[in-house]
C-alpha cells in the first residue's frame, strides 16, 4: 500500500471551511484514497473515499489532483464537533484489504 | 442497526495476568479486523479475518497474543501474559463484501497494564 503524508496539526475557525491536505505521490492506478476521522475516545469513523474523480457526501468533499499524487478533504462549514484526528489512507482494492493508518492530522476547530 | 460492539470498554490488569477482549461485528460483515492503537499514534493492524479464517496475522505477537473467530461472527482477542507495553486501545472493525466498501470501527477497549 502506498504511504501518505499529512501535516501533524491544523487549526480552523468555527463556521469556516477546513481544508486538510494529503500527499500520496506513490499511489498506483488501482488504489483508492480513503479518509477516516477519530474523535477523542472513539473508534475511527469513515468519511469519504475516491479513485480519481472528486467526491462529495453529506460529511465532506474530496478533491483529488489530476495526477492523483495528492488530495484535499474539505469540511465546508467546520463545527466544534469536527475537532478530531483525520487520517488519509491509500488502499489497494485488488490486493491487501487492510487499512494502513499513519499519524494523521489533528484538526482543532476554534470558536 | 447496531454498529460494531466491543467489550469491555475499559480494563485495568496487573502485569502477567491474562486479559480478553470481545467484538461483535455488524451483522453480515465477513471481514473482521483487530487493531491496536498506542497513545498519539494511528491504529496498527494485528489480525484480519475473512469469515472464520485468519488471512493476515503477520503483525500479531504470537508468543502472547491469540485470537479466534468461531463461526465467522464474534471474535475474541486474548493476551497472556500481559506486559506493561501492552497498554493501548484495542479496536475491532468489520467490513462487508465488495472491494469498494468501508470499514466500521467499534469504540475500542482501553487496556491499562499496571
Amino acid at each position: 500500500d502506498a504511504k501518505t503524508t499529512q501535516p501533524p496539526s491544523m487549526d480552523c475557525a468555527e463556521g469556516r471551511a477546513a481544508n486538510l491536505p494529503c500527499n500520496h505521490s506513490t499511489i498506483s492506478g488501482n488504489e483508492y484514497v480513503y479518509w477516516y476521522r477519530q474523535i477523542h475516545s472513539q473508534g475511527p469513523q469513515y468519511i469519504i473515499h475516491g479513485l480519481k474523480n472528486n467526491e462529495t457526501n453529506e460529511m465532506a468533499s474530496l478533491i483529488i489532483t489530476e495526477d492523483r499524487k495528492s488530495s484535499t478533504l474539505i469540511l465546508p462549514h467546520a463545527t466544534l464537533r469536527d475537532t478530531a484526528v483525520y487520517y488519509c489512507i491509500v488502499r489497494n482494492q485488488g490486493g491487501s484489504e487492510k487499512l494502513v493508518f499513519g499519524k494523521g492530522t489533528k484538526l482543532t476547530v476554534n470558536p | 442497526e447496531a454498529g460494531v460492539v466491543q467489550s469491555p470498554r475499559y480494563k485495568i490488569i496487573e502485569k502477567k495476568q491474562p486479559v480478553a477482549f470481545w467484538c461483535n461485528p455488524i451483522s453480515g460483515h465477513n471481514t473482521l479486523y483487530w487493531y491496536r492503537q498506542n497513545l498519539g499514534q494511528g491504529p496498527e493492524l494485528l489480525i484480519r479475518y475473512e469469515n472464520e479464517e485468519a488471512v493476515d496475522d503477520s503483525q500479531l505477537p504470537k508468543d502472547r497474543f491469540s485470537a479466534e473467530r468461531l463461526k465467522g461472527v464474534d471474535s475474541t482477542l486474548k493476551i497472556q501474559p500481559a506486559e506493561l507495553g501492552d497498554s493501548a486501545v484495542y479496536l475491532c472493525a468489520s467490513r462487508g463484501r465488495g472491494a469498494n466498501t468501508e470499514a466500521f470501527f467499534g469504540q475500542g477497549t482501553r487496556l491499562t497494564v499496571v
